[in-house]
């Protein structure tokens, strides 16, 4: 069964901490997502990955594709990094997602 | 702004109904994609199309099924509807059928009383 897990569910930093979100899955993939969502339910793409490491700002995002885990560090966290962050895979070559169950982040000033 | 476009924001309607989704895609992406995401099931894929022909499909009922038209704009339609339909569906877009970023529309709210 194709499954992708994350950790932790919850999680509450003090502000300017260092964040780090973990994302496993089963079997290999073809590409990694990590997605934000914000309270007011949108959400926005913020990596899509299939090897390596890809840095945006203060988000960085690694995947070791024999370990099949991948991580999603925000440094100098902020109250407005205040989200959940989902970890989605896809095996294969077909377009369907995978979703992990989301980790709830709350940054506090 | 992802340049997802996705009509309406909420709907309040009654078991039994049927409602139709709309769903612009980001001008120059091909595929779109249709999410379902429920409190007790979190995010689910529903359907995908790419360039008016479906790609792939996930856990989509019976009672649920979509289109893309030529302008690419895609619709979901939801009929019979249950009070468990009742969940945020997204649309996403991206450029080509697999594996490209993508782009998610606002959402739409679907409460089914």
């Amino acid at each position: 069964k194709n499954e992708v897990e994350q950790s932790p569910q919850n999680l509450t930093a003090q502000e300017g901490e260092f964040i780090t979100i973990n994302c496993s899955y089963s079997v290999g993939i073809s590409a990694l997502h990590w997605l934000q969502q914000h309270p007011g339910g949108g959400i926005v793409s913020l990596f899509m990955l299939s090897s390596g490491k890809k840095k945006h700002g203060r988000l960085i995002a690694t995947i070791n594709i024999q370990e099949k885990h991948s991580s999603l560090h925000i440094t100098a966290s902020h109250p407005r990094d205040s989200a959940v962050y989902i970890c989605a895979v896809r095996f294969g070559s077909q377009g369907n997602l995978i979703f992990g169950k989301g980790t709830k982040l709350s940054v506090k000033p | 702004d992802s340049g997802v476009t996705q009509t309406p924001k909420h709907l309040i309607t009654a078991t039994g109904q049927r409602v139709t989704l709309r769903c612009s895609p980001r001008s120059g992406d091909l595929s779109v994609y249709w999410y379902q995401q429920s409190l007790d099931q979190g995010l689910q894929f529903l359907i995908q199309y790419y360039n008016g022909e479906e790609r792939a499909k996930g856990n989509i009922l019976e009672r649920f099924s979509a289109q893309q038209f030529p302008d690419l704009h895609s619709e979901l339609n939801l009929s019979s509807l249950e009070l468990g339909d009742s969940a945020l569906y997204f649309c996403a877009s991206s450029v080509g059928p697999s594996n490209s970023p993508l782009h998610f529309g606002n959402g739409t709210r679907l409460t089914v009383t």
